[in-house]
């Protein structure tokens, strides 16, 4: 059974801070990863896919990667309240179509 | 431009019943997916379809059956709904040949409830 485990939180940082999210995933021969983040009440909606050991920078959103520790992270620099949600790591199964989901870690940035 | 759709938007059954969840995208992907959603268990895999024609198991198969009926729609069937059953739904779909290389794309979601 491949897995893809996160901290569940609720992780709760102050307005202006760094939040910095985990991740880590059972199978070695996965090569795409990706973070979602789901509003409540809403759909999941993708902000990050990583595909090479090391860092990626989107904006505010950096992601990192790290294959030999199997290791997926998520850091969001100068929070805002309107990043409170949940953020769910993704890693797509060696060979196949399937997209394995970890139970999402819930964020809330406080003003 | 509507992305993927799925009907209904909530909907209420008695332990027995059957119903039909639909799903239709409209960015001509090839790849679609049923999951379901329950507290504290993430996104899981029910069914999906990496083409038009071919349909698989994914992680919670049991008690549902799949119809892709064309490359637009992909629907989930529960035969005879359990309370176990009770989840919130989502459909999604991707183009694994695409710029957007496995992006998965989620339509509003279902919330069944099964008294």
């Amino acid at each position: 059974q491949k897995e893809v485990e996160q901290n569940s939180g609720p992780l709760s940082v102050p307005e202006g801070a760094i939040a910095s999210l985990n991740c880590t995933y059972s199978d070695r021969g996965s090569q795409s990863f990706f973070w979602y983040r789901q509003y409540s009440g809403k759909s999941p909606e993708l902000i990050m896919s990583i595909y090479s050991n090391g860092d990626k920078e989107d904006g505010r959103f950096t992601a990192q990667l790290n294959k030999a520790s199997q290791y997926v992270s998520l850091l969001i620099r100068d929070s805002q309240p309107s990043d409170s949600a949940t953020y769910l790591c993704a890693v797509l199964i060696t060979g196949g179509f399937k997209t394995i989901f970890g139970a999402g870690t819930r964020l809330f940035v406080k003003a | 431009n509507a992305g993927v759709t799925q009907t209904p938007k909530f909907q209420v059954l008695k332990t027995g019943q059957s119903m039909t969840l639909q799903c239709a995208q409209d960015m001509n992907h090839n790849s679609m997916y049923w999951y379901r959603q329950d507290p504290g268990m993430g996104l899981r895999l029910i069914y999906y379809s990496a083409s038009e024609g071919t349909t698989d198991k994914g992680e919670v198969p049991n008690g549902y059956n799949v119809s892709r009926l064309n490359k637009r729609e992909f629907s989930l069937r529960l035969e005879s709904a359990a309370p176990s059953q009770t989840s919130v739904y989502f459909c999604a779909s991707s183009d694994p040949f695409g710029t957007a290389q496995e992006t998965q794309y989620f339509g509003p979601g279902t919330r069944l409830l099964v008294l």
